[in-house]
């Protein structure tokens, strides 16, 4: 599985938004690029994902680079509910496991 | 959408002793994931079943711990002759039998080894 880096940890306020980088300079032409969050106690839970062009839903927005070795996550108005260990994570095709790393810890300043 | 639910949410055992994790993912889900997570670091992947069928384990599965799923609903993860590095949580997740279908993970049970 193609490996991502991500900073350890970010910091915002409340309100405001949130960039969170991803590099994947090793992706592949298959690979989906998957953004999950664990709050803390709970599971992780899905937050996005997307193959070339931005993305947006209800939780965010994912922007990925024109060579798409790199992405980032866009929270648009952060609250604190949105502290949490963000994961990005690549997924080729035919993959049926996720593989996390270490993810982005995110600490939200009221 | 009642969600992945996991059974029981804490267990404390003593060290040698086995015990069983129950989890049962939402209904309409053929895929059936189970990770293990330590203080400070991401899940990582245990094992994952196709229905009944159990199509990949990590190297992570010794031969202490066995997963099933025999009737291709819930699944139970059982570990026999605990030890102490056993002590993690154990996340079970589902998802539709599409490879882009999002996974649904449960809140974990956390086991401690005394």
């Amino acid at each position: 599985d193609a490996k991502t880096t991500q900073p350890n940890s970010m910091e915002s306020n409340e309100e405001e938004p949130v960039h969170l980088p991803c590099n994947h300079s090793t992706i592949s032409g298959t690979d989906y690029i998957h953004w999950y969050r664990q709050l803390p106690s709970q599971g992780p839970e899905y937050v996005i994902h997307g193959l070339t062009s931005n993305v947006n839903n209800r939780m965010a927005s994912l922007a990925i680079a024109e060579d798409r070795k790199s992405s980032t996550l866009i929270l648009h108005r952060a609250t604190l509910r949105d502290a949490a260990v963000y994961y990005c994570i690549l997924k080729g095709q035919g993959a049926q496991k996720l593989v996390f790393g270490q993810g982005t810890r995110l600490t939200i300043n009221p | 959408d009642t969600g992945v639910s996991q059974d029981p949410r804490h267990k404390i055992t003593k060290r040698g002793q086995n015990v069983t994790f129950r989890c049962d993912p939402i209904s309409e889900h053929n895929r059936l994931y189970w990770y293990r997570q330590t203080l400070g670091q991401g899940p990582e992947f245990l094992t994952y079943f196709q229905n009944e069928a159990q199509l990949e384990k990590s190297r992570l599965l010794s031969d202490r711990f066995s997963a099933e799923r025999p009737k291709g609903s819930f699944s139970t993860l059982e570990i026999q002759r605990t030890e102490q590095g056993d002590s993690a949580m154990y996340l079970c997740a589902s998802s539709r039998d599409r490879d882009y279908s999002p996974l649904h993970f449960g809140n974990g049970t956390r086991l401690t080894v005394t």
